[in-house]
C-alpha cells in the first residue's frame, strides 16, 4: 500500500482566483491520477500524471484550467485556475501500485468557490 | 467507450448477505475492480478480478463473468461499518486509467 497526503485538506476561495493542491506519496510511483468528486457522486478522472511525461487530460478538462506538475516520483500538484462556483468539489489524487486496477487515494481536498 | 451500470442503493440488516452487481461495456477488457468509500473518506481498494471466477478476501468476495460482461461484489456477515458507497471500475479504452461506475450506496441497519 501507499500513504498519500494532500494539502490543503479544504479551502474556501473566491471566484477568479487559483488554488494549487499538493499530493505527496511515501514511496516512488510512476502512475498518478487526479480525480474530481461531487458529494454523493462518482469519481471523474481529470488527468493522468505519469512522471517523465506530460499530463494526459480527459475530455472536458484542459491544461489551461487544470495545470499539473509532476516533478518527481513522489509528488504532484494540480492547480485549479480562474475558479468559478462550478469548480466546487472534492479533488483527489491517487497512485497505482501493482497495476492500474489497484489504486490508493489521498484524503482529498474539499474546495468551495464563492 | 466504457460504461458501467450498478444499482444506486442497497439496504440490508446486520448479519445478512448482500450482492452488488456491476455490468460493463468496454471496447477492450483488462479486469474489474471494486472500491469502498465511507462518507467523507477516500476510496479504498477492495478487490480485483482479471479472470472469470470468484475472488475471496475475508467477508468480501468478488465475481467476474467476462462472457456476460458482469461482475458482483458479495458482502457477507454484514456489519454496520460496511455502510458505505461501493464502486466498480474498469480501465479506459487505452488501458491507462480507471473509469468508475456511479456507485452503490449500501445502508446496513441493526
Amino acid at each position: 500500500s501507499a500513504v498519500i497526503s494532500q494539502k490543503p485538506s479544504r479551502d474556501i476561495c473566491q471566484r477568479g482566483t487559483s488554488l494549487t493542491i499538493q499530493c505527496q506519496v511515501d514511496s516512488q510511483v510512476t502512475m498518478m491520477f487526479w480525480y474530481r468528486q461531487q458529494p454523493g457522486q462518482s469519481l471523474t478522472l481529470i488527468a493522468t500524471a505519469n512522471q517523465g511525461s506530460e499530463a494526459t487530460y480527459e475530455s472536458g478538462f484542459v491544461i489551461d484550467k487544470f495545470p499539473i506538475s509532476r516533478p518527481n516520483l513522489t509528488f504532484s500538484t494540480l492547480t485549479v485556475s480562474n475558479m468559478s462556483p462550478e469548480d466546487s468539489s472534492i479533488y483527489l489524487c491517487s497512485v497505482a501500485l501493482g497495476g492500474l486496477h489497484e489504486q490508493y487515494f489521498g484524503p482529498g481536498t474539499r474546495l468551495t468557490v464563492t | 467507450g466504457q460504461s458501467l451500470e450498478q444499482p444506486s442503493e442497497v439496504t440490508a440488516v446486520e448479519g445478512a448477505i448482500v450482492q452488488i452487481n456491476c455490468t460493463y461495456q468496454t471496447s477492450g477488457f483488462y479486469g474489474l475492480s471494486w472500491y469502498q468509500q465511507h462518507d467523507g473518506g477516500a476510496p479504498t481498494f477492495l478487490s480485483y478480478n482479471g479472470l472469470d471466477g470468484l475472488e475471496e478476501t475475508g467477508r468480501f468476495s468478488s465475481f467476474l463473468s467476462r462472457s456476460d460482461s458482469y461482475g458482483y461484489l458479495l458482502l457477507q456477515e454484514l456489519q454496520m461499518k460496511d455502510s458505505a458507497s461501493y464502486f466498480c471500475a474498469v480501465p479506459n479504452q487505452a488501458g491507462t486509467a480507471l473509469i468508475f461506475g456511479k456507485g452503490t450506496t449500501l445502508s446496513v441497519s441493526s
